[in-house]
């Protein structure tokens, strides 16, 4: 069975750029979920899909991320226009609807860094 | 509200030592409680995890880790330490359903030297 996969791996990019960086869940995985890390500080959540639905985006940091997640299957997220501070590895994770460990499945991450 | 401290951002050993990675946390709903490792140029990967059942949990390559509610804590161990161990850890809450965030703290980097 396939992991959850994210492309790109790595991504430069300068400030003003635009950049969507995606997610593939594990098949019949429901729940989607982005998290971030920026250097030196902790994983941090972003936001929740269930389905195509978002469930809870309170992590978002600002309007210039916009998640998406078209007929429940893989997700995007895209940062426009970029800042230095989006810089950092981006995670995505997924799990099963009913899972009863709420047991995340990670990606291996997108770092964008950006100049 | 749910946060957690993984005390020490590096911790050495040498090869054959116990490995103790200390996690407390805090939460104000009965938790879920997660380890994941991530080797260099991986993603996270899942150790073990705390699902309100057996406090003592034992998760893959010989690591364990033990729900103390009266102290909060959910430290990991590995009673004997190998070079293929160093890697960063990071101590993880979440509230205790499906489909909820999962709270990390900072990351332990292992380090074992021969």
């Amino acid at each position: 069975e396939a992991g959850v996969t994210q492309f790109p791996s790595h991504s430069v990019i300068e400030k003003g750029q635009t950049v969507t960086l995606r997610c593939d869940p594990i098949s019949g995985h429901d729940n989607l979920y982005w998290y971030r890390r920026v250097m030196g500080k902790e994983i941090k959540f972003l936001l929740h899909f269930v389905k195509e639905s978002k469930q809870d985006e309170s992590g978002m940091p600002n309007n210039r991320f916009l998640a998406e997640r078209t007929g429940g299957t893989y997700s995007t997220l895209k940062v426009q226009p970029a800042e230095l501070e989006d810089s950092g590895v981006y995670f995505c994770a997924s799990s099963q609807l009913a899972g009863v460990s709420n047991e995340q499945f990670f990606g291996p991450g997108t770092r964008l860094t950006v100049l | 509200a749910q946060s957690v401290t993984q005390l020490g951002s590096h911790v050495s050993v040498s090869e054959g030592a116990l490995v103790l990675l200390r996690c407390n946390y805090s939460s104000s709903v009965p938790p879920y409680l997660f380890w994941y490792v991530q080797y260099p140029n991986q993603g996270l990967q899942l150790l073990l995890k705390y699902t309100s059942a057996a406090t003592l949990v034992k998760g893959i390559n010989g690591f364990e880790a033990e729900f103390k509610k009266s102290e909060t804590s959910f430290h990991l161990t590995k009673p004997s330490a190998h070079m293929s161990d160093a890697a960063e850890y990071f101590c993880a809450v979440s509230s205790n359903q499906a489909g909820t965030a999962l709270i990390f703290g900072k990351g332990t980097t292992l380090s074992v030297s021969s």
